[in-house]
Order: structure tokens, then C-alpha cells, then sequence
């Protein structure tokens, strides 16, 4: 069975600096990978889709890499703001079953203005 | 477009109640899924629907929990006699075929 793994499970850094949440799966054989922000006691806003043939996607200050062969997505984060505190959850999205989107446990950012 | 949406945004119910939470689905995807996620826990699965397959109720922890799919496309999830372990926020997701799941912003439910 998938299982999703993320480091560290919180994060405190000041603003302006740069940063990185990690994604570990034990399973290569996904057709995405996807980060998530979730705000506390709200639904999730997807930030980056990185398809299973990717390597990288990004968006604004926001840059996701892919290795699937080793199990790992990185989530980097430049110049963080405040407005960055919130939880960022890594899921991958595999072929069979309808249980079939795995979630990993979710990084804590806090953002010290 | 319009993308996934969920009401209420908030229910606060007393124990023993009956409570249903609705799901809109974006046009034209065929997969709907709910998931449930209790205060500090990661996303729960709990059913999924395809089409017009018989849905997949397998992640449902309880048989005080059934939901509905009607037409194919609006979703109601039905907590009946809700208990304070109930409270969680619920999460409705859709997606065309078994691709890439859009989620709606969820009701945060909670059980007096």
C-alpha cells in the first residue's frame, strides 16, 4: 500500500527566507503527484500538479520537483511571507482503486513576520 | 469555471442529531469523493462514486454515515444520531474519470 511521508511536520522560519517541505512515497507507480495548502478548519487550495512523466512544475514563488524513481517531491518556497503560514499536504494519485489519492501527514508553516 | 462546491461552510448540531452535507461537483466530471478530516488527522476516505456504478462505500466508519449521489451529480453526505467524534471538517472532491481530484472547501462540522 502507498503511504506518504513528509518532513518536517512543522516549520517555523522568518520572513524572506527560502525554504523546503519534502515528500517521501514508498510506491513509484503514481500518475501525479500534488501539492495542497489548507488554512486551518478549511478545504484545500491546490498549489502545483506535477504529472508522473514531469520533473518540475512551478508557479510564482512557488517550485515543485519530481523524482519519481526515488520516491521523493520537493516543495520550495522563495522569499516566504506571513500570508504562507498555513499546512502543506503532499498527495499522489495512483492507477487502481477508488481509495486511489494518498496524502501524506501535512507540513506546519509558520511565517514569523 | 466554477469549481467544487460544498454547503453549509459550517454546521454546528447538538449529539443525537441528524445532519446532511451537500456536495456540487464541477460540470461533467463522473468521479465524486468524500473524505473526512478530524482535528490534528490527515484525510479519511470515506465513499466514492462513479458514474453510475454502485458507489464504493468502503471507507464509511460507521452505518450512521450514507450518502447519495442523484443524476450523477449533486452529493448529499447523511450523519445520522451524530456523536462528537463526528466533528471534523468534510471534504468533497471530483474529478473527471479517476484523474486528477478538484476539492471543494469543505464544511467543518461540528457536535455538541
Amino acid at each position: 500500500k502507498q503511504e506518504v511521508t513528509q518532513i518536517p511536520a512543522a516549520l517555523s522560519v522568518p520572513e524572506g527566507e527560502n525554504l523546503v517541505l519534502n515528500c517521501s512515497f514508498t510506491d513509484s507507480a503514481i500518475y501525479n503527484l500534488q501539492w495542497f495548502r489548507q488554512d486551518p478548519g478549511k478545504g484545500l487550495t491546490s498549489l502545483l500538479l506535477i504529472q508522473s512523466s514531469q520533473r518540475e512544475q512551478t508557479s510564482g514563488r512557488l517550485n515543485a520537483s519530481l523524482d519519481k524513481s526515488s520516491g521523493r517531491s520537493t516543495l520550495y518556497i522563495a522569499a516566504s511571507q506571513p500570508g504562507d503560514s498555513a499546512t502543506y499536504l503532499c498527495a499522489v494519485l495512483v492507477p487502481t482503486g477508488a481509495n486511489n489519492l494518498f496524502f501524506g501527514t501535512g507540513t506546519r508553516l509558520t511565517v514569523i513576520p | 469555471g466554477a469549481g467544487v462546491s460544498q454547503s453549509p461552510s459550517n454546521k454546528v448540531t447538538e449529539k443525537g442529531k441528524d445532519v446532511e452535507l451537500r456536495c456540487d461537483p464541477i460540470s461533467g466530471h463522473t468521479a465524486l469523493y468524500w473524505y473526512r478530516q478530524s482535528l490534528g488527522q490527515g484525510l479519511e476516505f470515506l465513499i466514492y462514486f462513479q458514474g453510475n456504478s454502485a458507489p464504493d462505500k468502503s471507507g464509511l466508519p460507521s452505518d450512521r454515515f450514507s450518502a447519495e449521489r442523484t443524476g450523477g451529480s449533486v452529493s448529499t453526505l447523511t450523519i445520522q444520531r451524530t456523536q462528537q467524534e463526528d466533528s471534523a471538517v468534510y471534504l468533497c472532491a471530483s474529478s473527471p474519470m479517476q484523474e486528477t481530484q478538484y476539492f471543494g472547501p469543505g464544511t467543518r462540522l461540528l457536535v455538541l
